[in-house]
Order: C-alpha cells, then structure tokens, then sequence
C-alpha cells in the first residue's frame, strides 16, 4: 500500500519568499505530526493533528510558521518570509490513531535550503 | 528540560560482529522508548518499542534493553551485516497523552564487509 508521501521533495528558495510544502498521510490515519531535522540533529517536533484540528503546536518555531489539515487527510506547512535558519528536512509523520503506543510512519521529507 | 543524548560519533564494525548503540536520558520517565532506523534521504522507520516494565525485547537480530534505573536503552544488532549501515536513532513520548515523540541526533552505524 502507498505510504506516507511528501512533496517537493527538494526545495530551494530565497530569502523572504513564501514556501508551502504538502503532506499526504496514509489512508485513514487520524494522526499527522510534522518534525524539522536541522543537519547532524535530532527531530524536532512542530505541530500535531488530530483529525484536521491541530491540539498541539508548541513547536512551531515562530508566527511565520504556520500549518493546516484538510478533510483529514492532506496538510500543509506553510514558512513565510523565509530565513537562512530554516534551511532543514521537514518531516512528516502519521499513524492510525493519536493514542501512544501507535507506530508513526514517516514520509522522505522535503528538503528545504534557504539562500 | 527531557534530553536524549546518543553517541555522536559513528560506529564503525565488522561484518558478523555484534553492533551495540547506547541510548542515555536525563529528566524523564518515559512510559515506553522506540528505536528507528534512516537511511540516507530517507524517513526514519520504526523498528522496536519497549515499554518501562518490559527489561529486554526482540525482533530477529535485533534486541532492546531499557533500564529504567540507569535511565538508559541499549540497541543490539546481532550478526551484522552490511546492510545494517544506517543511522539509528532512539525516541521518547514527551507527556500529553498522545505519540508526541523526542529523538536523539542519532548513531550512524557503518558495517564493513
């Protein structure tokens, strides 16, 4: 079955300019997580959705940072006004349901450089 | 603040041989702990959870520990082989009540023919 799909998978951009980057989970998972990976670090975690509402987005780094779920299924994280710190994989996660214990599985990340 | 600290070094072994990855945390109790594994371009796959009252658990080649006491989680690949060369990383569940996960940077393991 089709996993967890994420595009573009690279992305350069300049500063300042808007960037989107889409998500689309596995058929049916409730849950969607995206994580940034700055290079040589562990994942960070950005914003959670359950169903299309967002309970938790505690780690989005800052207002320019911003993330929306359609009919529960594909998401976008937008980074407006882009900044060379930004430069990172961003991941995306889903799993069946939000409960833990449930296994998430992640999609190749987009790969983001900001010059 | 919950930290997760793995060797940031890369660990480097020889075909056959037993690959072991260590896993330290500071300022938590995790209910459960999870190992991935990711490749290069690639997005990490979950291989194993082992939850606090469980003190080993296995799956193929592969075995956890996790004690609790010393705060630390040990990852084993018995019989390596070359492709086994990935980066390993170690996750926790920060509180919440739902799979919000932390993860350590992450041990690349290259294994030599």
């Amino acid at each position: 079955g089709a996993g967890v799909s994420q595009s573009p998978s690279n992305k350069v951009t300049e500063k300042g300019k808007d960037v989107e980057l889409r998500c689309d989970p596995i058929s049916g998972h409730t849950a969607l997580y995206w994580y940034r990976q700055r290079l040589g670090q562990g994942l960070e975690f950005l914003i959670y959705f359950q169903g299309n509402s967002a309970p938790d987005k505690s780690g989005l780094p800052s207002d320019r940072f911003s993330a929306e779920r359609t009919g529960e299924s594909v998401s976008t994280l937008t980074i407006q006004r882009t900044q060379q710190e930004d430069s990172a994989v961003y991941l995306c996660a889903s799993s069946l349901l939000p409960t833990q214990w449930e296994t998430q599985y992640f999609g190749p990340g987009t790969r983001l450089l900001v010059l | 603040s919950q930290k997760i600290e793995q060797n940031s070094e890369a660990l480097n072994i020889q075909e056959g041989k037993t690959a072991t990855l260590t896993c330290n945390y500071t300022n938590y109790s995790p209910a459960y702990l999870q190992w991935y594994r990711q490749d290069p371009g690639r997005g990490p796959v979950f291989l194993l959870l082992i939850r606090e009252n469980e003190k080993e658990k296995r799956k193929e080649r592969l075995k956890v520990t996790f004690d609790t006491t010393l705060k630390q989680s040990l990852f084993h690949i018995t019989a390596s082989q070359p492709a086994d060369s990935a980066t390993y990383l170690c996750a926790l569940p920060l509180s919440g009540g739902y799979n919000k996960l932390i993860f350590g940077a992450g041990t690349r393991l290259a294994v030599h023919p």
